[in-house]
């Protein structure tokens, strides 16, 4: 079945540190879309990045970079010189089917990120 | 205006009350879900709705009904609830359904069962 491991449950560190956020999928599609999703304290999720499963290439915006690994399964997300601003939970997903026939969005338990000042 | 609005942002209802939750978008797409996040659970697809028709109910008990009656509106109409309900509703939208569509989510409605 499809599954998405986010390992760590929180993180807290200090501005200007870098920190990566880990996300591990299973799947059994050959063809599947993978996604980055923040939710501040606000509550609406926010869009980051999808990512296809024949695109291995590391993504670059801004201070956000994502690893994207098929060997390992893994696509993760490194923020560099982190800030308060980025204090939200973060949620990996990945696409599946339903069982009629729609594809929806798995997502992994989230990841709480503080950082301080 | 924000592309996708949820109403109302908090809501405290009994159990034997009857209320609905309203979201609308407006980003020109045809699909929309409703999603159910409770605390130290993964967000749990309720329901998919494509070109307003119902294409996906995520075993969800009978007291919660959906409804959309066009592309931009859908709402989650409770009754009956249980305490256990009590948890973050999102509705979000896409262009179409499909994994290469980006969703885009309101800001949820917090709803309390008492």
């Amino acid at each position: 079945a499809q599954k998405v491991t986010q390992a760590q449950t929180e993180i807290s560190v200090v501005e200007k540190e870098d920190v990566t956020l880990d996300c591990v999928y299973e799947t059994r599609d050959t063809t599947y879309y993978l996604f980055w999703y923040k939710q501040p304290p606000s509550g609406e999720l926010v869009f980051l990045i999808r990512r296809n499963s024949f695109d291995e290439q590391n993504e670059i915006s801004g201070r956000y970079s994502w690893n994207f690994q098929k060997s390992t399964s893994s696509f993760n997300f490194t923020i560099t010189a982190s800030q308060v601003v980025d204090s939200a939970v973060y949620f990996c997903a990945l696409s599946d089917f339903t069982q009629g026939g729609s594809e929806k969005l798995v997502f992994g338990k989230g990841m709480k990120l503080t950082v301080n000042p | 205006e924000t592309g996708v609005t949820q109403t109302p942002r908090h809501l405290v209802m009994g159990m034997t009350n009857k209320k609905s939750l309203k979201c609308e978008q407006h980003l020109g797409h045809n699909a929309m879900y409703w999603y159910k996040q409770s605390a130290k659970k993964p967000l749990e697809l309720m329901f998919v709705y494509n070109f307003k028709e119902q294409t996906e109910n995520n075993s969800v008990p009978s007291r919660f009904s959906p409804e959309c009656p066009n592309s931009s509106h859908l709402f989650l109409h409770l009754h009956t609830l249980q305490p256990e309900d009590s948890a973050l509703y999102l509705c979000a939208s896409s262009q179409e359904t499909g994994g290469f569509y980006e969703q885009y989510f309101g800001p949820g409605t917090r709803l309390t069962v008492t």
